[in-house]
């Protein structure tokens, strides 16, 4: 079975750190580029970033402004976001989801909460 | 930054048919795609590549882009449509999210 299983959300404080994991299986991870969507409660969906297959080539939406890194470890078929700074407004659902051109396969997210 | 504009709600009868439009500047010379959300559940691909239905959606859902619009088609809307709707386009390299639409079946 193709599956996205996400891990690493929890409470954080403002200007904390917080590293999430999404372990891919079920289809050959390193064909494949990944991204990270995030939706904040009662809100639409946002893109966040994306990673080729091979690492290689690495886009975030503009609003990030460098705090958050995406990376992946294809022999461990994983897929990571490491967040730094974290603010308020970032507090959300994390998705990964993998890029066929279109985002075919999608986890079952994790939640990150950043409050005081 | 290019962005994609739906309507917050649409409402349809049962049986009826439902479109749901998205908006964004020469969208038509994009590929859009459509994503169908439930509460509580992560997001499902619909309609991608304008009007392609991936394996298991059913043939009522369709989709058409051309100009500045693409729009979501639901025929015969069931119940079990109920949903939120996000349309999505690529822009350089950049994913773009429509602000979403809630389908009300009532």
């Amino acid at each position: 079975e193709v599956q996205l299983v996400e891990s690493g959300g929890g409470l954080v404080k403002p200007g904390e750190s917080l590293r999430l994991s999404c372990a891919a299986s079920g289809f050959t991870f390193s064909n494949y580029s990944m991204n990270w969507v995030r939706q904040a409660p009662g809100k639409g969906l946002e893109w966040v970033s994306s990673i080729s297959s091979s690492g290689n080539y690495i886009y975030y939406a503009d609003s990030l402004k460098g705090r958050f890194t995406i990376s992946r470890d294809n022999a461990k078929n994983s897929l990571y976001l490491q967040m730094n700074s974290l603010r308020a407004e970032d507090t959300a659902v994390y998705y990964c989801a993998r890029d066929s051109d279109v985002f075919d396969i999608w986890g079952q997210g994790t939640m990150v909460t950043v409050s005081s | 930054s290019y962005e994609l504009t739906q309507p917050p709600s649409v409402s349809v009868s049962p049986g009826q048919t439902a479109s749901i439009t998205c908006s964004g500047d020469k969208l038509g010379d994009k590929y859009a795609c459509w994503y169908q959300q439930k509460p509580g559940q992560s997001p499902v691909l619909v309609i991608y590549q304008d009007n392609k239905r991936p394996s298991g959606i059913p043939e009522r859902f369709s989709g058409s882009n051309s100009g500045n619009t693409a729009t979501l088609t639901i025929s015969g809307t069931q119940a079990m449509d109920e949903a939120d709707y996000y349309c999505q386009a690529w822009d350089s390299s950049t994913v773009i999210f429509g602000g979403g639409t809630k389908l009300t079946v009532l």
